[in-house]
């Protein structure tokens, strides 16, 4: 199995322009999702989905948008980045269920706005 | 979701047991504690969770309190390769239904030679 895989591992983009970070599972997880984390900080939460079809904003969802047509994927799209959004993005998954407790997380993705 | 305190950060002795502490004073019944490391740039791994009996796995054990306010995850022989961010989050988990995580600063755990 590959696990979570994200890309790409590194982008630089110029303030406005759009990208979407990619993340792909193929655990057959219900839940996923995605995280921003800058420098000296932990993680927070951007916007999460518990199955296809269904999504919801987290701590910081301003600036992303989500979707989630399939299980496998959850894409998290940049509309008109900002520099603002320079951080290393991590996207996660997991089984629902009672007491499952372990979150899958992928490399991160490094994303710089100029 | 209750909020957790963690120390910024700690050192420890290699070959040394690496006690890391959390107080979660606010806890709930249906809320667990989960244990989270990060070592360098990578994505967190997990290490344990548990609701409120003391839990050991292959790699730590964690120790709640009978009062479930505070919690102590233990690294029994600390190595070089534990020196890592290490993350304590209290969520709920109850019928199928697991809240998002979500992370704190954490305790940079620096183990030494």
């Amino acid at each position: 199995n590959a696990g979570v895989t994200q890309t790409p591992k590194f982008q630089v983009l110029k303030t406005g322009q759009s990208m979407t970070l990619q993340c792909a599972q193929d655990m057959n997880h219900e839940y996923m999702s995605w995280y921003r984390q800058d420098p000296g900080m932990g993680l927070r939460l951007i916007h999460y989905s518990v199955g296809a079809g269904i999504t919801d904003q987290g701590e910081v969802p301003n600036g992303y948008n989500v979707s989630r047509s399939t299980t496998e994927d959850f894409p998290l799209r940049l509309l008109s980045a900002a520099p603002s959004q320079t951080s290393v993005y991590f996207c996660a998954s997991r089984n629902r269920g009672k007491n499952t407790g372990e979150l899958f997380f992928g490399e991160g993705s490094r994303l710089t706005v100029l | 979701d209750a909020k957790t305190t963690q120390p910024p950060s700690m050192d420890c002795a290699e070959g040394r047991a690496a006690n890391l502490p959390c107080n979660h004073s606010t806890i709930s019944g249906n809320e667990y504690v989960y244990w989270y490391r990060q070592i360098h740039s990578q994505g967190p791994q997990y290490i344990i969770h548990g609701l409120k009996n003391n839990e050991t796995n292959e790699m730590a054990s964690l120790i709640i309190t009978e009062d479930r306010k505070s919690s102590t995850l233990i690294l029994p022989h600390a190595t070089l390769r534990d020196t890592a961010v290490y993350y304590c989050i209290v969520s709920r988990n109850y019928g199928g239904s697991q809240g998002n995580l979500i992370f704190g600063k954490g305790t940079k755990l620096s183990v030494k030679p």
